[in-house]
């Protein structure tokens, strides 16, 4: 599986853009990059993934760039609620999730 | 609320015990998988099943074992505790073998 890089912590504030970068330089073509978040110690929970376009759900959007060697997590208007670490993860969609350090994002009022 | 459910939500027991922790998948899911997440380590990959049968493996050390029964539900056995087994483990199920992860909301495990 690729690996990714995630910077390890960022603040946002209420109510703003929050934008979390993840690099993946060495991603196959065949593998997806994937975005989950936990919330302290609950079970990780799903946000989004795609594979070459950009995505969008309720939750966020995802902005992979041409050469696919790195991705934006876009949440439009964070709230307290979405203080989480945020995993980006890449692998192929029949295989294991690798899990690494993730973004510890917090949100401020 | 994923739909996936685990239990017990806690378990406190003594090294050298044996526990099981058991997981209900969504319905509909046919895939299950088992993970750890300890302090110094992240989340680690266990193992996954799809129906019934064992697909994947990985880093489950030989003193745990795990099984998908026909009502798809899947238990994990931790034998031989140590105070390094001391845990959340998680379980995740998919519809699919190829599909999206669901997870539950684990279970924590304390050996003293």
């Amino acid at each position: 599986d690729a690996k990714t890089t995630q910077p390890p912590s960022m603040d946002c504030a209420e109510g703003r853009a929050a934008n979390l970068p993840c690099n993946h330089s060495t991603i196959s073509g065949n593998e997806y990059v994937y975005w989950y978040r936990q919330i302290h110690s609950q079970g990780p929970q799903y946000i989004i993934h795609g594979l070459k376009n950009n995505e969008t759900n309720e939750m966020a959007s995802l902005i992979i760039t041409e050469d696919r060697k790195s991705s934006t997590l876009i949440l439009p208007h964070a709230t307290l609620r979405d203080t989480a670490v945020y995993y980006c993860i890449v692998g192929r969609s029949d295989y294991k999730l690798s899990f690494g350090a993730g973004t510890t994002v917090t949100v401020r009022a | 609320d994923s739909g996936v459910t685990q239990t017990p939500k806690h378990l406190i027991t003594a090294t050298g015990q044996r526990v099981t922790l058991r997981c209900s998948p969504r319905s509909g899911d046919l895939s299950v998988y088992w993970y750890q997440q300890s302090l110094d380590q992240g989340l680690q990959f266990l193992i996954q099943y799809y129906n019934g049968e064992e697909r994947a493996k990985g880093n489950i050390l030989e003193r745990f074992s795990a099984q998908q029964f026909p009502d798809l539900h899947s238990e994990l056995n931790l034998s031989s505790l140590e105070l390094g087994d001391s845990a959340l483990y998680f379980c995740a199920s998919s519809v699919g073998p190829d599909t999206l992860q669901f997870f539950g909301p684990g279970t924590r495990l304390t050996v003293l």
